[in-house]
């Protein structure tokens, strides 16, 4: 089974409006941590924000906020009032606790596209 | 801030030829890492290092490839004979190594192109 699971390869959203990005992850490790990572077209990897499996609330950064439901094990993104430099790949990921193991696993990504 | 810098930003190589791309992880940090993105696909894990040995690598991470900290600051990532299915681009990380924290910071990327 995926650990990472991005079931949107591809998002148009009008500027302005907000837009949910979708991850779902599996594990069964009681202390693991959810990030999402954004990709523009130049490829580097710019951290958008971090939510720990222990975190009471919802992890939020300027714009972005993340929807954490961990009884269905999502971790979905929400960027409000898109702006047109908000178009680029974004990637959820999962970092699973225990000695050895610190290691991402990455989804596959969605491409988000801010329509003017 | 501060950052993870990678060198060089793009290396183009023949194939068989060896490749050393180099890091500077963040000074405070201790789990270091390599990643591979092919072009248009997602993000593998290669490497993780701890404690000047490797903590865990992915079956990626063969023969033709080797890390190493060869003082306090460079982690470097080197291939031996490259393939031309070893072109990608190669991000290096660091970390403090707590699991549970959000302290996991990628470098800008190598971009390497085998031909």
């Amino acid at each position: 089974a995926q650990k990472i699971t991005q079931t949107q390869p591809g998002m148009f959203v009008q500027e302005k409006e907000a837009v949910t990005l979708d991850c779902t992850y599996d594990t069964s490790d009681p202390s693991y941590g959810l990030f999402w990572y954004k990709q523009p077209s130049s490829g580097e990897m710019i951290f958008l924000i971090y939510q720990g499996s222990y975190d009471q609330q919802n992890a939020t950064e300027g714009r972005y906020s993340l929807n954490f439901q961990k009884a269905r094990k999502s971790a979905n993104l929400v960027i409000s009032a898109s702006q047109l430099g908000d178009s680029a790949m974004y990637f959820c990921a999962m970092r699973e606790s225990g000695f050895g193991n610190e290691k991402l696993t990455f989804g596959t990504g969605t491409r988000l596209t801010i329509i003017p | 801030e501060p950052e993870v810098t990678q060198t060089p930003s793009h290396q183009v190589t023949q194939m068989g030829q060896e490749v050393i791309l180099r890091c500077v992880p963040i000074s405070n940090h201790l789990y270091f890492y390599w990643y591979r993105q092919i072009l248009g696909q997602k993000v593998e894990f290669l490497v993780s290092f701890y404690n000047n040995e490797i903590s865990e690598k992915s079956e990626i991470f063969d023969d033709q490839f080797s890390v190493e900290r060869p003082d306090g600051s460079n982690f470097t990532l080197k291939i031996r004979s490259t393939k031309l299915e070893d072109s990608a681009m190669y991000f290096c990380a660091s970390s403090t190594g707590r699991a549970n924290t959000g302290e996991l910071f990628f470098g800008e990327g190598s971009r390497l192109t085998v031909l």
